[in-house]
């Protein structure tokens, strides 16, 4: 399966919402979806499981949704610490493909 | 939460193989889909495959099967095996884990911070 995240690049500013999109190239039918959160030099960070479970520590301004073929992940009142690059991943059908990628920068 | 450290080589010539361990701290070793992920530099996410406390395997038909994985429940330890290395194959490499036992639905909660492995004659 092949997830194709959109934008590439989302340029925002602190305050700002942020809505991120991750398309499947196929129907998760268990919408098994995964977001992370990657910094330079450090692991990810989950923050969604099952689409729209949020992980423990993740802020409630972190939101996802969706189902089937069509997954975002909003953050509302972005802060300073959340620009990123976001990642989804599928865990529906080996092998567990990731999207490539939003980078969500500081505007 | 599961604890992973990793060790092995950071810098193997084309055609070598590598090998790259992670060890398991601080919950039980068995029920867990012990992962393996790389990140290019300057690129996505990519993962490499998986395996659990029995042995059972998956991996990644991208990597054209040079890909090992195997555990070792006697010191808590799995490992990785990539062979035929080109370029390509430089990346970060992170070992990681579900939150839970058998729930890789639930994501990868659990990282070691990553081995930079350079592949360079």
């Amino acid at each position: 399966i092949v997830l194709t995240q959109s934008p590439g690049t989302l340029s925002l500013s602190p305050g700002e919402g942020a809505t991120l999109s991750c398309r499947a190239s196929q129907s998760l039918t268990s919408n098994y979806l995964v977001w992370y959160q990657k910094k330079p030099g450090q692991a990810p960070r989950l923050l969604i499981y099952d689409a729209f479970t949020r992980a423990t520590g993740t802020p409630d301004r972190f939101s996802g949704r969706g189902s089937g073929t069509d997954f975002t992940l909003t953050i509302s009142r972005l802060e300073p610490d959340d620009f990123a690059v976001y990642y989804c991943q599928q865990f529906d059908y080996p092998p567990y493909t990731f999207g490539q990628g939003t980078n969500l920068e500081i505007k | 939460q599961v604890q992973l450290q990793q060790w092995g080589a950071g810098l193997l010539k084309p055609s070598e193989t590598l090998s790259l361990t992670c060890a398991v701290y601080g919950e039980p070793f068995g029920g867990y889909y012990w992962t393996w992920i790389r990140q290019p530099p300057g690129k996505g996410l990519e993962w490499i495959g998986e395996i659990n406390h029995t042995g059972s395997t998956k991996s990644n038909p991208s990597l054209g099967g040079r890909v090992t994985i195997s555990v070792d429940m006697s010191v808590n330890q799995f490992s990785l095996k990539l062979s035929s290395l080109t370029a390509a194959d430089t990346a970060v490499y992170f070992c990681a884990s579900p939150a839970k036992p058998g729930r890789r639905r639930n994501g990868l909660l659990s990282w070691d911070q990553g081995t930079l492995v350079t592949v360079s004659s």
